[in-house]
């Protein structure tokens, strides 16, 4: 198995509902990242787990909490998000946090609407 | 600080006809990669090529092949025989030895005409 498979494809959420991101891998992978993507721009980091452990944020608002419940699998938490937040989250995974060197697997990421 | 830089926000190219996408790129460290990444309307993001930059030798991966200049800094992909599934956003990226995230550039869409 050599994919990131990410659920739900889409997502439209109220500004006061709580929803959930999952991402899952079966390759031994032992980092694991959330990237948000906004139309037409790149991806910016917004978690990184190593070895089930948070081990970067990058300044994420806490109406986004990530959870690692297994090697195999990453969360993202969303509660009381905004409109602005809408985009597309990514998910992604390498061997490991340092070795970046055979670059990432990418998931085909959740297309988020906040109204 | 480093930096990914793509200066053409679009191409175009005809099917079957060679496409150069342009990267240049900033660092001051010694050890690093650079990458080519592809992002088709399926919004996944998969990789294309990548370079160590210890490395003179151009990296090849089928019909996809760099120029890397390392003194200028410069990172080009070119695809030959262009394909219509060949058609999405291309990213370059940089990362160096013990980093644990890449830089990207802004992208260049790349449209392949039938």
């Amino acid at each position: 198995d050599t994919e990131v498979t990410q659920t739900p494809k889409h997502l439209v959420m109220g500004m006061t509902n709580k929803k959930s991101l999952k991402c899952e891998q079966h390759m031994g992978h032992r980092a694991m990242y959330w990237y948000k993507q906004k139309a037409k721009k790149p991806p910016e980091l917004m978690f990184v787990y190593s070895y089930e452990k948070l081990s970067i944020n990058e300044s994420v608002p806490s109406r986004f909490s990530p959870e690692c419940p297994n090697s195999s699998l990453l969360n993202l938490h969303l509660h009381a998000l905004q409109p602005e937040d809408s985009a597309l989250y990514l998910c992604a995974s390498s061997q490991g946090q340092f070795l970046l060197l055979d670059g990432y697997t990418f998931g085909s990421g959740t297309r988020l609407t906040v109204v | 600080a480093q930096t990914v830089t793509q200066s053409q926000p679009e191409m175009s190219v005809q099917e079957a006809e060679t496409v150069t996408l342009s990267c240049t790129y900033d660092t001051s460290e010694s050890d690093y990669y650079l990458f080519w990444y592809k992002q088709p309307p399926s919004r996944q993001m998969i990789l294309v090529i990548r370079q160590e930059a210890y490395k003179q030798q151009n990296a090849t991966e089928n019909r996809f092949s760099v120029n890397f200049q390392k003194a200028a800094k410069s990172f080009s992909l070119k695809i030959s025989d262009s394909q219509l599934g060949d058609a999405a956003m291309y990213f370059c990226a940089l990362t160096t030895s013990g980093t644990y995230k890449y830089i990207f550039g802004t992208g260049t869409r790349l449209k392949v005409l039938a």
